[in-house]
């Protein structure tokens, strides 16, 4: 079945450094993959997201590229702030016509002053 | 203003109890689900209704009975709670291969 692996935390960082959490996916067909954040003490928002290979998601200076070649969908930003602390999960959508979601393990990140 | 909402946000009870989960969309999709959050953040879909019909259902014991009465609104039953079944349950709705999700309820069983 349909399955996604992402690096798993906690990760921390000092202000300003650079971000990179992994993901790779297994799923038969062609999913869409997404990038979701879960704030302390709140639902998931969508962060960025990508239908087909190649396509690059961004938001809030976050990026990741869906690569069809290592089935792969890393989440970079090129500077971090405090206020991005939360957990990140990394998910895909299963196209066989339900769009439910499989999900990451989430990987926690914590950015300090 | 809010897009998909829960009730209640936080939910303590003791073993053995019948408790119910409400969530409502306000954004005219079809299809809703509930979402299994535990301790470590791990989440895992329970059950997608389209236009109130049941589409998935994923291994989930019979205990946990969802009820859509219009398209609008998804709700979670849960007949003789377990310890194992506390957890945060997110409820989602979704159109064009984006899902919202409610903010979360809280349960646990005591």
């Amino acid at each position: 079945g349909n399955s996604v692996t992402q690096m798993e935390g906690p990760v921390t960082l000092s202000e300003e450094a650079f971000l990179t959490i992994n993901c790779t996916y297994t799923a038969t067909g062609y999913p869409s993959l997404f990038w979701y954040v879960q704030y302390p003490g709140e639902g998931l928002q969508l962060l960025l997201k990508a239908t087909k290979a190649d396509d690059k998601g961004s938001n809030k200076g976050f990026e990741a590229t869906y690569r069809k070649e290592t089935t792969s969908f890393h989440l970079e930003k090129g500077s971090v702030q405090v206020s991005d602390s939360a957990v990140y999960f990394c998910a895909l959508s299963d196209q066989g016509g339900s769009e439910k979601l499989v999900f990451g393990k989430g990987t926690k990140l914590t950015v300090n002053p | 203003d809010t897009a998909v909402s829960q009730t209640p946000k936080y939910l303590v009870t003791q073993m053995g109890n019948d408790k119910s989960i409400k969530c409502e969309q306000n954004l005219g999709h079809d299809t809703m689900y509930w979402y299994k959050q535990d301790s470590k953040k791990f989440l895992k879909i329970m059950f997608s209704y389209n236009n109130k019909e049941l589409i998935i259902n994923e291994t989930v014991p019979n205990r946990f009975s969802p009820k859509s009465p219009d398209k609008a609104h998804l709700n979670l039953h849960i007949n003789s709670l377990e310890l194992g079944d506390s957890a945060v349950y997110f409820c989602a709705s979704s159109a064009y291969n984006e899902q919202f999700f409610g903010p979360g309820t809280r349960l646990t069983v005591l």
